[in-house]
């Protein structure tokens, strides 16, 4: 049971150049989310998909899409990449709406945007 | 801007002090959450509190819920070096649809 897998660990990227970041969760949850945390901000949804099937936009989703490929696997990419984008990419899972629901956090993408 | 205020934003002290971190909100959450997280990782459920002025301890730990719930407290007993840490709280916006609202996040070191 390896939880909440994200790939890859790092990443330096140029400016314009595109990437997929990959997220797996083998617990069977229904929600995945992706966050982006910079310093003194700490974390800011970016995109979340509350089931199979559905994508729907956090509080900075602009220069970002997703796919929800199944129920375990939910993607970030970056169609072109700015240095804004410089940040650590979280994903996130988590069983279902409700308020008592853990979300369970990935070990973290860190990109780098020249 | 920030749903969620923390403060403070940093915190030093020495081992066996007592701490607070609060969260603050103007808005309505439906349940809210406490994380802490180490250097390189992501963030590790705390507590849940979902009833407006819930109180949960976890050992040296407290969390209370504010009674409007928008506002949350975290209160540490005798601090240990293992506290240090990023804290986190996160709100689950009411009718948002699952949806999450983090805070700034209290960076707390303590000193043996």
């Amino acid at each position: 049971n390896a939880g909440v897998t994200q790939t890859p660990k790092f990443q330096v990227l140029k400016t314009g150049q595109s990437m997929t970041l990959q997220c797996a969760q083998d617990m069977n949850h229904n929600s995945m989310y992706w966050y982006r945390q910079d310093p003194g901000m700490g974390l800011r949804l970016i995109y979340y998909s509350a089931s199979e099937g559905t994508t729907d936009k956090g509080e900075v989703p602009n220069g970002y899409n997703v796919s929800r490929l199944n129920k375990r696997e939910f993607s970030l990419r970056l169609e072109s990449a700015a240095p804004s984008q410089t940040s650590v990419y979280f994903c996130a899972s988590r069983t279902g709406a409700g308020g008592r629901g853990e979300q369970f956090f990935g070990p973290g993408t860190r990109l780098t945007v020249l | 801007t920030q749903l969620l205020e923390q403060s403070p934003q940093f915190l030093s002290i020495q081992e066996g002090e007592n701490l607070t971190v609060y969260c603050n909100s103007s808005s309505v959450f439906s349940s809210l959450q406490w994380y802490r997280q180490e250097p390189g990782e992501g963030p590790v459920l705390l507590v849940t509190v979902v009833t407006g002025g819930e109180v949960k301890k976890l050992k040296r730990l407290t969390f209370q819920f504010g009674d409007a719930r928008k506002d949350s407290s975290l209160h540490i007993t005798a601090a240990q070096p293992g506290d240090t840490g990023l804290y986190l709280c996160a709100g689950e916006g009411a009718g948002t649809g699952n949806q999450f609202y983090f805070g700034t996040g209290t960076s707390l070191t303590v000193i043996p």
